[in-house]
């Protein structure tokens, strides 16, 4: 069965610090990827995806997420945070079937101090 | 993100009494899901729907609950008779295929059972 991984469950940065939160996933065959971002009491939006092509993938906000099938990972970076991007964040799969169901990791919490 | 109608919003019910959830997700998409969040258990893939007919329920917790979609511009989500473990958000999301493989989410509707 399909699986995700966000080791970290609470990350606290300071703004203009660096972020890198971790996911990974278990499934042998073609992924889609994708990270939400959750801001307080709102849903889940969609900050970028990986579908194929380049592993390197742009999202909204300035966030970035690199594909690495070796080590089975998507990790979200963000060269430099601001207060507003205080959220809870998901990373999620689908096995690239016709389903198109997500697997949801269970979150990251971050927050960010002004 | 493409629109969807959740409705209610928020509500607040006493155990044992009928819930029922409502989404009326944006013309085109072909996919509906229904997921629950909560704190202990994150986000869980209730049941979802492939051109109104549903295609897997095994995320459906008990016999309790029920979701229908009589067509394709509306879908609920019944609970009965609620419970307070149910207390949770409930969103609806659905695939909108000209915009790819991504999966949208609603804004959720926020339900409290005591």
């Amino acid at each position: 069965a399909q699986s995700v991984s966000q080791h970290n469950h609470h990350v606290i940065l300071s703004e203009a610090a660096s972020l890198e939160l971790g996911c990974n996933y278990s499934y042998g065959g073609t992924v889609n990827l994708f990270w939400y971002v959750q801001y307080p009491g709102q849903h889940l939006q969609l900050l970028l995806k990986y579908f194929s092509g380049d592993p390197l993938v742009k999202g909204i906000k300035g966030f970035e997420a690199e594909f690495i099938k070796s080590k089975f990972s998507f990790n979200l970076r963000k060269p430099s945070v601001q207060w507003s991007d205080t959220a809870e964040y998901f990373c999620a799969v689908n096995a690239g079937d016709s389903s198109y169901k997500l697997i949801f990791g269970s979150g990251t919490r971050l927050l960010v101090r002004p | 993100d493409a629109g969807v109608i959740q409705s209610p919003r928020h509500e607040v019910t006493e155990m044992g009494q009928e819930v029922t959830l409502r989404c009326k997700p944006i013309s085109g998409h072909d996919y509906l899901f229904w997921y629950r969040q909560t704190m202990m258990r994150g986000l869980e893939l209730l049941i979802y729907f492939n051109n109104n007919v549903p295609i897997d329920d095994s995320g459906m917790p008990e016999d309790r609950f029920s979701a229908k979609m009589p067509n394709a511009s509306f879908s609920t989500l019944k609970i009965q008779p609620s419970e307070p473990r149910d207390s949770a958000v409930y969103f609806c999301a659905w695939r909108h295929p000209p915009s790819g493989n991504t999966i949208y989410f609603g804004e959720g509707s926020w339900l409290t059972v005591v």
